[in-house]
């Protein structure tokens, strides 16, 4: 089965400065794909960017961009000139390209909080 | 704007009785829907995939009996939490099953307290 481990419950930052967040997961798969989600305080789930595990060129979306280490099974999160509204919860999540499911498999989230 | 409609946003019931949840597919046709639990400070586990038409699946430890999943049209999936306890308050969330290689859309979730 597979497992996604995010190793910071709590990370902290100063606006307009850069954080990374760390996620590992386990898979035997070749063929999968990840996502980071933001959740802030209204608990709806908003995708921040999303990685094909065939590609090997890193996803970028503004301000948002992924480390994605296929060998190491790593795929970190770097926020840069973070802003206030970038406080929340951030969950990294690994979805399967085999089979029927198509659900995601979570991690235990980090709790980002951004600094004036 | 949003793809999946997911009411009620909260709700509270007395211990005993039953709560019924709605996800409604708002774009497209969803043949399957996921449920999801989040307890407070933690993630997002997997209860069950609804599918139309068919029984739903769910995942080891959760009770079938007590989550009933009703997915009778290609737009719409319910959960209803029947003879509710206090342990079952938490937050449900449902999401559609898009194509694989597209985020899955979420409801904006139910808060469930259970008095």
């Amino acid at each position: 089965a597979q497992t996604v481990t995010q190793s910071q419950p709590e990370m902290s930052v100063q606006e307009a400065e850069t954080v990374t967040l760390s996620c590992t997961y386990d898979t035997s798969e070749s063929d999968y794909y990840l996502f980071w989600y933001k959740q802030p305080p209204s608990r709806q789930m908003i995708l921040v960017i999303r990685q094909e595990a065939y590609k090997q060129q890193n996803a970028t979306e503004n301000r948002f961009s992924v480390n994605f280490q296929k060998a190491a099974k790593s795929f970190s999160l770097k926020i840069s000139d973070s802003q206030l509204g970038d406080a929340a919860m951030y969950f990294c999540a690994y979805r399967s390209a085999a089979g029927s499911q198509g659900n995601l498999i979570f991690g235990k989230g980090t709790k980002l909080s951004v600094k004036p | 704007g949003a793809v999946v409609s997911q009411h009620p946003s909260w709700v509270i019931c007395k211990s005993g009785t039953s709560v019924k949840i709605e996800c409604r597919s708002l774009d497209f046709q969803a043949t399957t829907m996921f449920w999801y639990r989040q307890f407070p400070k933690q993630s997002l586990m997997l209860m069950a995939t609804s599918n139309e038409g068919s029984k739903a699946t769910y995942e080891q430890g959760v009770e079938k009996d007590k989550f009933l999943i009703n997915h009778a049209s290609l737009t719409l999936s319910t959960l209803t939490v029947t003879s509710a306890h206090p342990e079952d308050s938490s937050f449900y969330i449902c999401s559609e099953r898009s194509g694989l290689s597209s985020p899955l859309h979420f409801g904006n979730g139910t808060r469930l307290t259970v008095t």
